[in-house]
């Protein structure tokens, strides 16, 4: 059972480049999440999916999009990479109906923005 | 005003001590509160979750609810050289409804557990 997987795990991207980061899960989850970690920091929510079709903003959305096409891949979008992108990049999954469930994260994209 | 607060740390205790970590929340209506481990360069992994008010045993971790005061703490008995990591501490707030899980996340506490 592979989770969340998350490709690539490491890039170097150029300012004003555009990547897509990957993420999928086989665990049937609706909601999954986009989150970034900048060193020494917590995790904030850059976008949230509950399910195919349906996406909203969290905390720190500017520069980023997503799209949820099927229930098992949340693709990332960097549209104009710049150096305050750079971070580590973790997705994560959650079962929506059972109370408390805890969220499964991915190994997380280590992206650096020269 | 951070929504989820942790003192940063370092934390250090000797191997066999017990390690006290803590953590604040602005969001009265706060339903869960997750603690997730994080060693250097990995994913965060889930520790314990609590909802309830008073305590939370598993093996040598016990979590502490206090939602009067808005406080939440995880206590390490037997603290091991390999508990030395990051410590988060994750809070589903009350979004007026159904938050849809998300989550809050302090800074987290950095622990050394030396020998």
């Amino acid at each position: 059972n592979a989770g969340v997987t998350q490709t690539p795990k490491f890039r170097i991207l150029k300012i004003g480049q555009s990547m897509t980061l990957q993420c999928t899960q086989d665990m049937n989850h609706n909601y999954m999440y986009w989150y970034r970690q900048d060193p020494g920091m917590g995790l904030k929510l850059i976008y949230y999916s509950v399910g195919a079709g349906i996406t909203d903003k969290g905390e720190v959305p500017n520069g980023y999009n997503v799209s949820r096409s099927t229930t098992e891949d949340f693709p990332l979008r960097l549209e104009l990479a710049a150096p305050s992108q750079t971070s580590v990049y973790f997705c994560a999954s959650r079962h929506p109906m059972v109370p408390n469930q805890p969220q499964h994260f991915g190994d997380g994209t280590r992206l650096s923005i020269l | 005003q951070k929504e989820v607060e942790q003192n940063s740390g370092p934390l250090s205790v000797p191997e066999g001590a017990i390690a006290s970590l803590n953590c604040t929340y602005s969001d009265r209506g706060s339903q869960s509160f997750f603690w997730y481990r994080q060693y250097s360069g990995k994913s965060p992994e889930l520790i314990m979750f609590i909802y309830s008010n008073g305590d939370k045993e598993d093996g040598r971790f016990t979590a502490q609810l206090n939602k009067a005061s808005q406080y939440v703490s995880l206590l390490i008995r037997d603290s091991q050289p390999s508990d030395s990591a990051t410590y988060l501490c994750a809070v589903n707030p009350n979004a007026g409804g159904t938050s849809y899980g998300k989550l809050t996340f302090g800074q987290g506490t950095i622990l050394t557990v030396h020998p």
